[in-house]
């Protein structure tokens, strides 16, 4: 089955500072890449996915970059704020979202 | 309601008790899931229902694990027996066809 790691487990970065989470898949067949954002109490929600036929997807201070080859993507966060502070999961699935297997989380501290 | 509702929220148990956690998925939403976050970690795949077909089980860590979702809508999930190592938060979520999931809440439980 589809394995994903996700690193770094932590992270801590100045406001106004970028932050890049990165995650890795096993399975070939993996061609749908979602980026989930989970605040305490709450379950995750969507925040940005790509699909395996794009390299790079942006919506304004989020991107997402796929490497197909190196079975790696990698979220970016730029112009970073203190709402941002949450934990990102990343996930990985050879559907349109049909079960996704997650990685481990990030959990990201926007320091004011 | 406009999103994915979970019942109840907090759910504390003595060991060897059953438990029911119930999901309302939005409406209209074909596929279901059900996942699991222990402390401090990622979501783990339990089962997943879409349409009429057969759910995919294949997640569930035990038989004391089920669920069913009636009339294409509502699910419940039952654990019997519950143990210690079944503490964590349990995750529905919903979706159409070609969406990625949308989640609820989650309802923590905690077996003493």
């Amino acid at each position: 089955g589809e394995n994903v790691e996700q690193h770094p487990s932590t992270l801590s970065v100045q406001e106004g500072d970028s932050a890049v989470i990165k995650c890795t898949y096993s399975d070939s067949a993996s061609n749908y890449f979602p980026w989930y954002k989970q605040e305490l109490g709450k379950g995750p929600q969507l925040i940005i996915d790509i699909r395996s036929n794009v390299g790079e997807k942006k919506d304004q201070r989020i991107a997402v970059t796929l490497n197909k080859t190196a079975k790696h993507f990698s979220l970016h966060i730029t112009e970073t704020q203190p709402e941002d502070s949450a934990v990102y999961f990343c996930a990985a699935s050879d559907g349109d979202g049909e079960k996704l297997t997650f990685g481990t989380g990030t959990r990201l501290t926007i320091i004011p | 309601g406009a999103g994915v509702s979970q019942s109840p929220s907090n759910k504390v148990t003595e060991k060897g008790k059953d438990v029911e956690l119930r999901c309302d998925p939005i409406s209209g939403h074909t596929a279901l899931y059900w996942y699991r976050q222990s402390l401090g970690q990622g979501l783990e795949f339990l089962i997943y229902f879409q349409g009429n077909s057969a759910p995919d089980k294949s997640g569930l860590p035990s038989d004391r694990f089920s669920a069913e979702r009636t009339g294409g809508s509502v699910s419940t999930l039952t654990i019997q027996r519950t143990q210690q190592e079944d503490s964590a938060v349990y995750l529905c979520a919903s979706s159409s066809r070609a969406q990625s999931p949308f989640f609820g809440p989650g309802t923590r439980l905690t077996v003493l």
